[in-house]
């Protein structure tokens, strides 16, 4: 099994502040998608990332894909109460079945 | 345009029991996957569905089965429902040949 491990696993923080999550795993992957959910909805797709060393940014978000292409971060910008939620990471293990990591729990404190 | 719907929100069922939750994928996608997430982890795939077969299977037992109807949307069926079964269980959609995945708020099970 080709487990992706997210650290950490629960941030707290000011509104203001920056942060930065990752997404491991031993295993090279194909491509990396992150995700965001919000308590009572169902996961929302943020970015695929798909090039070794790739950099997208989404607003006050920026993910990278490591060069090998085993690892992959999220680094948010002056964050804001509503940025609060759990981050996943996911990859295809083919035909879009997704493998999840176990996710960030974020809580930003206005 | 629709999203991703799913019912029931909630459920409350007893251990030895049988339950079926519904999704109905968003308009002109005809893939449909079914995830298992436990409180504080990730989800976890069950199954998916194309053109009303079970196209690949996560580690999941015979316990779990679904079904796809004509007009995509589909069934997962749950028997003899044992306590570790609670979870919220989300569907997820997906047009033939697109990489994303478009999910439902997902139906919260209680397994008493």
């Amino acid at each position: 099994t080709q487990l992706l491990e997210q650290s950490p696993q629960f941030l707290s923080i000011q509104e203001g502040e920056n942060l930065t999550v990752y997404c491991n795993s031993s295993s090279v992957f194909s491509s990396l998608q992150w995700y965001r959910q919000e308590p009572g909805e169902g996961p929302v797709l943020l970015v695929t990332v798909v090039t070794g060393g790739e950099v997208k940014k989404l607003k006050r978000l920026t993910f990278q894909f490591g060069d090998a292409r085993k690892d992959s971060s999220l680094h948010i910008t002056a964050a804001q109460p509503g940025d609060t939620g759990l981050y996943l990471c996911a990859r295809d293990t083919g035909r879009r079945a997704l493998t999840f990591g176990s996710g960030t729990r974020l809580q930003v404190q206005p | 345009d629709a999203g991703v719907t799913q019912s029931p929100t909630h459920l409350i069922k007893t251990r030895g029991q049988q339950v079926t939750l519904r999704c109905s994928p968003k308009s002109g996608h005809d893939t449909v996957s079914w995830y298992q997430q436990a409180l504080g982890q990730g989800p976890q795939f069950i199954f998916q569905y194309y053109e009303e077969e079970e196209r690949q299977r996560g580690n999941f037992p015979d316990r779990f089965s679904g079904h796809q109807f004509p007009n995509y949307s589909s069934e997962l069926n749950v028997n003899a429902l044992l306590l570790g079964d609670s979870a919220l269980y989300l569907c997820a959609s997906s047009p033939s040949g697109a990489f994303e995945q478009y999910f439902g708020p997902g139906t919260r099970l209680t397994v008493t």
